[in-house]
């Protein structure tokens, strides 16, 4: 099946800071997804994303899918951002399965 | 608050039992999925209804099995599971199949003894 890597396993950053998350998978997809899990298991939606670059606020995400990577930009940091980030990958539009990377866990410290 | 709930929060229930999760939400959507969260495991989807019909099964073993009597409400019946099925089981809905914005419940915690 495809494998969907994520990276890095876990990122420490102080408030304020930037940074870049970075999905690849094994082969091509008709979608993808990004979603936040927060400290206390809420989940939550960010992006849906199969090509192109969206912006929500400080989050932008970014899915290149010719070369099979997509990038989460977290800018100037909140210690709200705490949590752990998934990338979800669709093989098949409308029989097709998700799989989801192992995800990367973020810790922003005031 | 994200309008959609799940009960049980917590379960705990022997391999011979049968059980229901049940998800209801209230944001009018037409999607429902049903995920699973085993500790250090990916999120696994299992099911996706759309406007009631089931559009994704992921191989998930017969006994789960999933009802969904109309477009508020999502069910998962359980019945003679396994230890290892033991996880957290996360609802979602959205305003269409494949819509970007899924909202998801708190989840129901299960243990299987």
């Amino acid at each position: 099946g495809i494998q969907v890597e994520q990276s890095p396993p876990d990122l420490i950053l102080q408030e304020g800071a930037n940074s870049t998350l970075r999905c690849n998978f094994s082969d091509s997809v008709n979608n993808l997804q990004w979603f936040h899990q927060n400290p206390w298991g809420q989940l939550i939606n960010l992006f849906y994303i199969p090509s192109g670059t969206k912006q929500n606020g400080r989050l932008s995400a970014t899915t290149v899918a010719t070369e099979r990577y997509s990038l989460l930009y977290i800018s100037s940091s909140q210690t709200t951002d705490s949590g752990v980030y998934f990338c979800a990958v669709e093989r098949n539009s409308g029989a097709g399965k998700s799989t989801f990377g192992d995800g990367t866990t973020l810790t922003v410290k005031p | 608050e994200t309008g959609v709930t799940q009960t049980p929060r917590h379960l705990v229930m022997g391999m011979t039992n049968k059980k229901s999760l049940k998800c209801e939400q209230h944001l009018g959507h037409n999607a429902m999925y049903w995920y699973k969260q085993s500790a250090k495991k990916p999120l696994e989807l299992m099911f996706v209804y759309s406007l009631e019909e089931r559009v994704e099964n992921n191989s998930v073993p017969s006994r789960f099995s999933p009802e969904c009597p109309n477009s508020s409400h999502l069910f998962l019946h359980l019945h003679t599971l396994q230890p290892e099925d033991s996880a957290l089981y996360l609802c979602a809905s959205s305003q269409r199949y494949r819509e970007e914005t899924q909202y998801f419940g708190p989840g129901t915690r299960l243990l299987v003894l």
